[in-house]
């Protein structure tokens, strides 16, 4: 199976601040890689699909980017609504697999 | 609008079996892969299984956690997508969400339902 690991797990910053996670995968997943956020009580939500395509309808301020083993998402200017966990998934294989979350925290 | 809405989560006794129910609407249901995803409380994603659609034969793929032991399956003419959970373990206690994989993203899930919570229990 394929890992996923995020870092930070938690991070703490403020509206305005450009924000940026990193997922590395245990092997090349090439791009098959998404951005999903969730909040508490509320299902996850796609932002960022083959690593770096923009979903339709979320903010510009969310960009990834990588591919292979490496990958990031950054929040260019954080904003209220943004504050959540975030998590990477690899699509490449079965079994799909998560990275274990990063919550961005006041 | 797409909406994904589960039922069937409940309190079950180790070993027990339930069955998880997801109709989905707004969508041609027929043409799109479907996800069980499940997040045990207070900890992160895991993907649970996936049934393809007609035109990939229906075939299924499962997490290692719970393959032999738990069934997806479709039913287009209802618009449902179920997830029948045998044998279930303590660790299977999650909400489970349905989730539609989406046409234009290669393999991952667009849109989520809100969820059903399983509780394993004695």
């Amino acid at each position: 199976d394929i890992q996923m690991t995020q870092s930070p797990s938690t991070l703490s910053a403020s509206v305005g601040d450009r924000v940026t996670i990193t997922c590395r995968a245990s092997q090349s997943v090439s791009s098959w890689l998404a951005w999903f956020q969730q909040k508490p009580g509320k299902a996850p939500k796609l932002l960022i699909y083959k690593a770096s395509g923009l979903v339709s309808g979320v903010p510009s301020r969310f960009s990834g980017s990588g591919s292979g083993t490496e990958f990031t998402l950054i929040i260019g200017s954080l904003q209220p609504d943004d504050f959540a966990t975030y998590y990477c998934q690899q699509y490449d294989s079965y079994p799909l697999t998560f990275g274990g979350g990063t919550k961005v925290e006041i | 609008e797409v909406q994904l809405v589960e039922s069937g989560g409940d309190l079950v006794q180790p070993g027990g079996s339930l069955r998880l129910s997801c109709a989905a609407s707004g969508f041609t249901f027929s043409d799109h892969h479907m996800d069980w995803v499940r997040q045990a409380p207070g900890k992160g994603l895991e993907w649970v299984a996936r049934t393809r659609d007609r035109l990939n034969s229906y075939t299924t793929e499962y997490a290692a956690s719970v393959k032999g032991r738990f069934t997806i399956s479709r039913d287009d003419s209802k618009n449902s997508l179920y997830l029948q959970m045998n044998s279930l373990k303590t660790e299977d206690t999650a909400v489970y969400f349905c989730s539609r994989v989406g046409k234009d993203y290669g393999g991952t899930t667009d849109y989520w339902g809100q969820g059903t919570l399983v509780t394993v229990s004695s």
